[in-house]
């Protein structure tokens, strides 16, 4: 079966922009939870969706926001880029959360310059 | 607050010989715990988990140990083999509908 799919691998964007990234879960799975991985913080906890609805959110600015749409399908927007938001963003899914353990997918790798 | 921490960042250990990387959790309600493994460019991938209600979980080479009173579990892997070389994250959850919490990573590098 497909696995995790995320959209771009890479992007490149300037100071003050907004992104969108993009994540597919695995067919069935009903969670889909964003962490931002950088150097030496190992993976922060951005949100989680489940059924549309976020159940969890990380301690981040309101900058950071998701969503989740009826299909599973989830995006995460940044508003007002900053340099310090260059990381790696992985998306995991999962079919219930909790002991299920997540799938991940590959990451989008952004870069503010 | 890191709730989970991985305090060695890095080990190398060379092949054949046992791996055992080490992580402690500060949150008493953390009732189920994993270890993931990421190699660069990819995301990370399930390798063991434990429950609190176990103190031992062993598949294949990886064994995951739980010391409840010390807060305390580490994976081991024997024998440890070049593809192993890798950051490997544990995590712990405190109930459904709960967060999973990652610690900061261990780099391990497995020489010939």
């Amino acid at each position: 079966k497909a696995g995790v799919t995320q959209t771009p691998r890479y992007l490149i964007k300037t100071r003050g922009q907004q992104v969108t990234l993009s994540c597919s879960p695995i067919s069935g799975h009903r969670s889909v939870s964003w962490y931002q991985q950088t150097p030496g913080q190992g993976l922060q906890f951005l949100f989680e969706y489940f059924s549309e609805t976020q159940r969890n959110k990380g301690n981040f600015p309101g900058r950071f926001s998701g969503r989740q749409f009826s299909n599973s399908r989830s995006e995460m927007n940044v508003s007002t880029l900053e340099l310090g938001d260059s990381a790696l963003y992985l998306c995991a899914s999962s079919f219930r959360a909790g002991t299920d353990g997540y799938t991940f997918g590959s990451g989008t790798r952004l870069t503010v310059v | 607050d890191q709730q989970v921490k991985q305090n060695s960042p890095s080990l190398s250990v060379q092949e054949g010989r046992i791996s055992i990387l080490n992580c402690d959790y500060t949150n008493s309600m953390f009732d189920y715990f994993l270890w993931y493994k990421k190699y660069p460019a990819e995301g990370p991938t399930f390798l063991i988990s434990i429950s609190s209600i176990k103190d031992k979980n062993e598949d294949g080479r990886f064994t995951v140990f739980l010391n409840k009173s010390a807060k305390h579990l580490s994976l081991h892997i024997v024998p440890s083999q070049p593809g192993d070389s890798a950051v490997y994250f544990c995590a712990a959850w405190a109930g459904t509908a709960s967060k999973l919490t990652f610690g900061t990573g261990t780099r391990l590098q497995v020489t010939l």
